[in-house]
């Protein structure tokens, strides 16, 4: 069965660095979703992605964060420059139109 | 200001219970999605709805349109649907917001 696969699945990182989390998203869907989780905390979206452009973001998703499908299969959340209060699990998710989402594994990132 | 909220937080059950979780929402939605959060932290999406009911299994998830409230039920409950269980909503657009989840412990 197809699946969304994240990489790296963990990854620790010094503040202020770069980080490109990503995603290979199921290959027929359409859009595409980042979301985070900090740890204890609720499920949050940052950003949805259809057709080659950001279709929603929310107030989280600032000038730090950015995404690209640069090659019609990776999806890529990068951050710029890492904060403390970036750590968190990161969650790629994919869904054709009209159908619930897939959500990938996962990508643990921890800023120190 | 939570969009979503679930009921309850925390539930434990005894094996066999009938267990209902309930979501209301505040925004306007084109679906609700609930879905299953295991100990790993891995993420399953369980139903998406739009309007009525559906069944799959021992689960069956309601929403009521006009009163914006959901209801995810777990028939002969089971150890192993122990898990968090999160309702989430799309509003009109392409955005999510998630509940903050409800914790369920099945024992034995």
């Amino acid at each position: 069965e197809p699946e969304v696969t994240q990489t790296p699945s963990h990854q620790v990182t010094q503040m202020g660095q770069e980080v490109i989390l990503r995603c290979v998203p199921i290959s027929n869907h359409l859009y595409f979703y980042w979301y985070r989780q900090i740890l204890g905390q609720k499920v949050e979206f940052l950003v949805s992605f259809y057709n080659n452009e950001i279709s929603e973001k929310s107030e989280i998703f600032d000038d730090q964060f950015s995404v690209e499908r640069p090659d019609g299969s990776n999806f890529t959340l990068k951050i710029r420059s890492t904060k403390l209060e970036d750590s968190a699990m990161y969650f790629c998710a994919s869904r054709p139109a009209g159908e619930t989402q897939y959500f990938g594994p996962g990508t643990r990132l921890l800023v120190l | 200001k939570n969009e979503v909220e679930q009921s309850p937080q925390n539930l434990t059950a005894q094996e066999g219970e009938f267990i209902t979780i309930n979501c209301s929402y505040s925004v306007g939605i084109s679906a609700l999605h609930w879905l299953q959060q295991h100990p790993g932290g891995g993420i399953v999406s369980l139903f998406m709805l739009s309007s009525g009911k559906k069944k799959h299994g021992r689960l069956i998830a309601t929403i009521n349109i006009q009163e914006k409230h959901s209801s995810l039920h777990i028939t002969a409950s089971h150890p192993r649907d122990s898990a968090v269980y999160i309702c989430a909503v799309r509003n009109t657009g392409n955005q999510f917001y998630f509940g903050t989840g409800t914790s369920l412990t099945v024992i034995p």
